[in-house]
C-alpha cells in the first residue's frame, strides 16, 4: 500500500551542477507527472508519461531539463547545469491512467540551488 | 488559456468556527475538472474532491462541502466547525476533460490557520 515515493526529500546544488531526481510510482499505474512548485505558489506542470511514453513536455521551462522513464514505472528528472531560479519543490504524481482516477501525489523533493 | 485565482493568500479561524476557501477560474473549455487538494506541512498533495463541469451539485463529505457555481465560474470551499488538523495550504485547480492526461492548473493556495 505504499504512496508515490520521490527521493532525494531534499537536494542541495551548487550552481552549474547536475542533478537528478527520482520518482517511484504507485505500482501499476500508468500515468506519471513532474510538477515545479515555487515557494509560494501552486504547482505548475512539467511533463506527463503515459507508460514510458512522454506525451506532453510542454512545461518544461528549458532545454536544460530532461525527464525519463524507460520501463513504464520509475521515473528521472534531470536538470542540467543548475540555476538559482531551478530552486523549488518538485512534485511527482501517478494515477491509474482512467478518466476517473484521480492523481496520487509524493511528498517532493526539494531543490535549492546556491 | 486556463487560470483559477484564489484571491485569499492567509486565512485564520479559531477551532469550530466556518471557514470558506474561495475559488475561481477561467476556461474557454465547455467541459472541463475541477480539483480541490490539500497540502499540510508534510509537503503531500493529498486529494480532496474532483467535480465535473456538467455537474452542478453542491456536495458534502462529513465537515467538508463545495460549492459550484458555473454561472459565476467559482468553486467554493466550506469546512465546518473547523479543527487545528484542518491547517494546511489548500489548492483549488482546473483540468481539461478526457483522457488521461490531467494538466492540471492550480492557483497559489489558501493558507489556512485554525488555532485552538
Amino acid at each position: 500500500g505504499a504512496g508515490v515515493s520521490q527521493s532525494p526529500r531534499y537536494k542541495v546544488a551548487k550552481r552549474g551542477q547536475d542533478v537528478a531526481l527520482r520518482c517511484d510510482p504507485i505500482s501499476g499505474h500508468v500515468s506519471l507527472f513532474w510538477y515545479q512548485q515555487a515557494l509560494g505558489q501552486g504547482p505548475e506542470f512539467l511533463t506527463y508519461f503515459q507508460n514510458e511514453a512522454q506525451l506532453d513536455k510542454s512545461g518544461l521551462p528549458s532545454d536544460r531539463f530532461f525527464a525519463e522513464r524507460p520501463e513504464g514505472s520509475v521515473s528521472t528528472l534531470k536538470i542540467q547545469r543548475t540555476q538559482q531560479e531551478d530552486s523549488a519543490v518538485y512534485l511527482c504524481a501517478s494515477s491509474l491512467g482512467q478518466g476517473n482516477s484521480p492523481l496520487h501525489f509524493g511528498n517532493g523533493t526539494r531543490l535549492t540551488v546556491t | 488559456a486556463q487560470k483559477v485565482t484564489q484571491a485569499q493568500t492567509e486565512i485564520s479561524v479559531v477551532e469550530k468556527e466556518d471557514v470558506t476557501l474561495d475559488c475561481v477560474y477561467e476556461t474557454r473549455d465547455t467541459t472541463y475538472y475541477l480539483f480541490w487538494y490539500k497540502q499540510p506541512p508534510s509537503g503531500e498533495l493529498v486529494f480532496l474532491i474532483r467535480r465535473n463541469s456538467f455537474d452542478e451539485q453542491n456536495e458534502i463529505s462529513g465537515r467538508y462541502s463545495w460549492n459550484f457555481q458555473k454561472s459565476t465560474s467559482s468553486f467554493n470551499f466550506t469546512i465546518t466547525a473547523s479543527q487545528v488538523v484542518d491547517s494546511a495550504v489548500y489548492f483549488c485547480a482546473l483540468s481539461r476533460k478526457g483522457g488521461s492526461n490531467y494538466k492540471l492548473t492550480f492557483g497559489k493556495g489558501t493558507l489556512l490557520t485554525v488555532n485552538p
